[in-house]
This record gives C-alpha cells, sequence and structure tokens, in this order.
C-alpha cells in the first residue's frame, strides 16, 4: 500500500532559524515528489516537485532533497520567517496504474517571533 | 495568476440535505480534482474528472456523491444526503497535464453538518 509518512508532525522555531522536515514514502513506482505549503484555512501551493533524478532543488530559501534509494526527502527552510508558519505536506505521485497522488498528513510549523 | 475559486466559502447544512460546492477551475486546464480535508487530518483524494468523465474515485466517493461540469467553466461537488461526518473541508484543484503539473487547489469550502 502506498504511504507517505512525515516527522516531525509539529515544529516550533524562533523566527531566523534554520528547519528541516522529512518525508519517508514507499509509493512505487515512483514518479514524483512535490512539497505543498498550506496556511490555515487555504489550499494547498506547490513549492517544488522532485523527479526520480533529482537529488536537490531550491526554491528561494526552500530546499528539496530527494534519494530515491532510500525513498525519503527533506525540504529545508533557510532564515525562517513569520510567514513560514504553516503546514507542509509531502504529496508522491506513482507512474502507471492510479494516477492520484499519496499525501502526507503534513508538518505543522510555528515560527515564533 | 490565475486561481481556483470555490463558492461558498463557509456552507452549514442540517443532516440529510443536499448540498451543492461550486468551483470555477482555472481556464486552460483540463483536469479537474476534488479534496476533502477533515479537520486536523490529511487531504484525502475524491474523484478526478477528465474529458467530462470521473477518470478516478476514490472510497469516500459513494454514491451520494456526484460531480458535473454543467457549462464548461463550473465544477460542481454534489451531496445527496449529507451526514455528519461529511462536515470537512472540501478543495477543488486543477491540472492542466494531470499529475505531470503541480495541483492548484482553490481555498476550499469549509462544510459544516449539523
Amino acid at each position: 500500500k502506498n504511504q507517505v509518512e512525515q516527522s516531525p508532525q509539529s515544529l516550533i522555531i524562533l523566527e531566523g532559524k534554520n528547519c528541516t522536515l522529512q518525508c519517508n514514502y514507499t509509493v512505487s513506482p515512483f514518479s514524483n515528489l512535490r512539497w505543498y505549503k498550506q496556511d490555515t484555512g487555504r489550499g494547498p501551493v506547490s513549492l517544488t516537485i522532485m523527479t526520480f533524478s533529482e537529488n536537490t532543488k531550491s526554491n528561494g530559501r526552500y530546499t528539496a532533497t530527494l534519494d530515491a534509494d532510500t525513498k525519503q526527502s527533506s525540504l529545508h527552510i533557510t532564515a525562517s520567517q513569520l510567514s513560514d508558519s504553516a503546514s507542509y505536506i509531502c504529496v508522491v505521485s506513482a507512474t502507471g496504474g492510479s494516477y492520484i497522488p499519496t499525501f502526507g498528513r503534513g508538518t505543522s510549523l510555528i515560527v515564533h517571533p | 495568476e490565475p486561481e481556483v475559486t470555490q463558492t461558498p466559502s463557509h456552507q452549514v447544512t442540517q443532516m440529510g440535505q443536499e448540498v451543492i460546492l461550486r468551483c470555477v477551475p482555472i481556464s486552460n486546464h483540463l483536469y479537474f480534482y476534488w479534496y476533502r480535508q477533515i479537520l486536523g487530518q490529511k487531504v484525502e483524494f475524491l474523484v478526478s474528472f477528465y474529458n467530462n468523465e470521473i477518470s478516478e474515485k476514490s472510497e469516500i466517493f459513494d454514491d451520494q456523491f456526484s460531480v458535473e461540469r454543467p457549462d464548461g467553466s463550473n465544477f460542481t461537488l454534489k451531496i445527496r444526503s449529507t451526514k455528519l461526518e461529511d462536515s470537512a473541508m472540501y478543495f477543488c484543484a486543477s491540472t492542466r497535464e494531470g499529475m505531470n503539473s503541480p495541483l492548484h487547489f482553490g481555498n476550499g469550502t469549509r462544510l459544516t453538518v449539523t
């Protein structure tokens, strides 16, 4: 069964600090992995996409990594800002068969001033 | 930047009543989806729609649910006889190229069934 597990479930950091969120998946055969940011009461917004051949991809202060061998991804946030407070969701898609992606439960990040 | 819009933002209904949730996807997108998120839980897939028909649906999407694209712009989700457990945020999403492109989500309709 395709599963996506994220850790930690929640995280509190001070403004300006860095943090790293983890995603482990069992989705197979792997197609791509996306990180979404979901502000409270809003729909998720795509941050990055990682395909099988990509190890690292950056989008501003967000850097995603992918290890397809161990089926792990991380999202690193540099110099956090108050506006980074949100839920970060890892979403993994498979090739063939169902094209419906598998969502993780998300990591709730709170950035304190 | 084009957006997916959903109405209403909040819907309160009594158990057993029918509700219709409305969505206007991004105009040049071809694939449409409904997801739901029960408070505190993860986003769950309900149904995908392409070329005027359902392409995939989850176990959640039972006979009480239906979708329509009545006029080429709106995309609706109908729940025929709501249950308490249908209370959730319902998100509409669209993509241009299926799962090779990112899901563009609306801001959701919060459905409260009393």
